[in-house]
């Protein structure tokens, strides 16, 4: 089986310091994409960022960055110069062979002003 | 350009009630996805489909249906409503595996 974990329910961070979020995941595959979503208050989930499993290097998005360790199945997402925007629930989230997305029952990160 | 559209926003039904919740995007996507979010679950799929004529069953199928006659189209349908299935439900599409999943709004649902 394939599972994605979140071993972290919820997070503070003070507005513009670094947090970092864990995701752990299992899968036998070896070509596949890792994803983190973000869906604040509003409920709209949004595509932070993606990870090409075969690409060694981490994937950088402004102020979001991941730390892939293929060998270990870790995916943590480190968000820098932290937002009050930033307050919401992350979830990480990969495919099955041929699925859409399994995802982690997220962490909820509040940033504190 | 919409994306990704829902209907209802909200509903509340019955215990035993049937109906269906309306999915469509405009991207010609090939996969399109039902999804539901229970507070502290995450996000767990229902059902999907990996093209027009193409359904299969996900984490938690039971209790409800889907058919996918377009590519555009892929409604959720609720047999006979029980209050377990009050829930967050997202309708998802996307390319072929690797690519960003586009969401929905959602529904809310409440089975009294």
């Amino acid at each position: 089986a394939q599972t994605v974990t979140q071993s972290q329910p919820e997070m503070s961070v003070q507005e513009a310091e670094t947090v970092t979020l864990s995701c752990t995941y299992d899968t036998s595959e070896n070509n596949y994409y890792l994803f983190w979503y973000k869906q604040p208050p509003s409920r709209q989930m949004i595509l932070v960022i993606r990870q090409e499993a075969y690409k060694q290097q981490n994937a950088t998005e402004n102020r979001f960055s991941v730390n892939f360790q293929k060998a270990a199945k870790s995916f943590s997402l480190k968000i820098s110069d932290s937002q009050l925007g930033d307050t919401a629930m992350y979830f990480c989230a990969f495919p099955l062979r041929n699925t859409p997305l399994v995802f982690g029952k997220g962490t909820r990160l509040s940033v504190i002003a | 350009n919409a994306g990704v559209t829902q209907t209802p926003k909200f509903q509340v039904l019955k215990t035993g009630q049937s109906m269906t919740l309306q999915c469509a995007q405009d991207m010609n996507h090939e996969y399109m996805s039902w999804y539901r979010q229970d507070p502290g679950m995450g996000l767990r799929l229902i059902h999907y489909s990996v093209g027009a004529g193409i359904t299969d069953q996900g984490e938690v199928p039971n209790g409800y249906n889907v058919s996918r006659s377009t590519t555009e189209d892929f409604p959720l349908r609720l047999l006979s409503a029980a209050p377990s299935q009050t829930s967050v439900y997202f309708c998802a599409s996307s390319r072929p595996q690797g690519h960003e999943q586009f969401f929905g709004p959602g529904t809310r649902l409440t089975v009294l």
